[in-house]
């Protein structure tokens, strides 16, 4: 059980928008901490997509977007392409249990 | 622009310490004021998990409920972080990540990854 709770999976077709959730607690979205946002290609690292909850690393298409608001946080995907689908991690700090914490983690698929 | 390779034993024995070193290019872990060096891991099949950090001043950070069997050491003098993680069991078989950490910009560089696993 993941401090930080994302959908498993979400989906849309090529062209459209989708959203995927993160929802924390009091104690880390909601306390004030960053929310930073990674990338997964299969069998590689995880890459930095969106950090500071809605800034975009230099070469990150601005395609990809990023909000908070309370406690919860979203990455935004607009003109999905095939190579989007894959998995989606957000991720912030606890002050509770004293740890940088993520989501579980977000399987989008491209229809 | 850092980056960051692990190396280490791809398989360890249970009951055994695994480690894990990280070797540091492009960039100075004992001048690199802004960043924590740490280590991150990913069972196969599952989400990440932050095991621990450690900042250049060598102040350690880890994950309580891997503290009691976390060690993270730095090497300045080779550019390296150690990850050293005790009395293994099956569940700690993962892909181990070297990852920084800055407080405004997140996990922001990766190593490839290394797999462990970890069976007699």
């Amino acid at each position: 059980q993941s401090v930080l709770t994302q959908p498993p999976s979400v989906s849309g077709a090529p062209g459209q928008r989708v959203t995927i959730s993160c929802t924390g607690s009091s104690s880390n979205i909601g306390a004030g901490y960053d929310v930073h946002w990674y990338q997964q290609l299969p069998g590689t690292a995880p890459k930095l997509l969106i950090y500071g909850n809605s800034n975009r690393p230099s070469g990150v298409p601005d395609r990809f977007s990023g909000s908070k608001s309370g406690t919860s946080a979203s990455l935004a995907i607009t003109g999905l392409q095939a190579e989007d689908e894959t998995d989606y991690y957000c991720q912030s700090y606890d002050s509770s249990l004293n740890t940088w914490v993520f989501g579980g983690g977000t399987k989008l698929t491209v229809l | 622009q850092l980056q960051l390779q692990e190396s280490g034993p791809g398989l360890v024995k249970p009951s055994e310490t695994l480690s894990l070193t990280c070797t540091v290019s492009g960039g100075s872990i004992s001048s690199s004021s802004s960043y924590y060096w740490g280590c991150i891991r990913q069972p196969p099949g599952k989400g990440l998990e932050w095991i621990g950090s450690i900042y250049y001043s060598g102040t350690t950070y880890y994950n309580p409920s891997l503290k009691s069997r976390v060690t993270i050491s730095v090497d300045t003098s080779k550019n390296q972080f150690s990850l050293k993680l005790s009395s293994v069991t099956a569940a700690d078989t993962a892909v181990y990540y070297c990852a920084t950490y800055t407080t405004s910009s997140g996990f922001d560089y990766w190593g490839q990854g290394t797999l462990v696993t970890v069976s007699s």
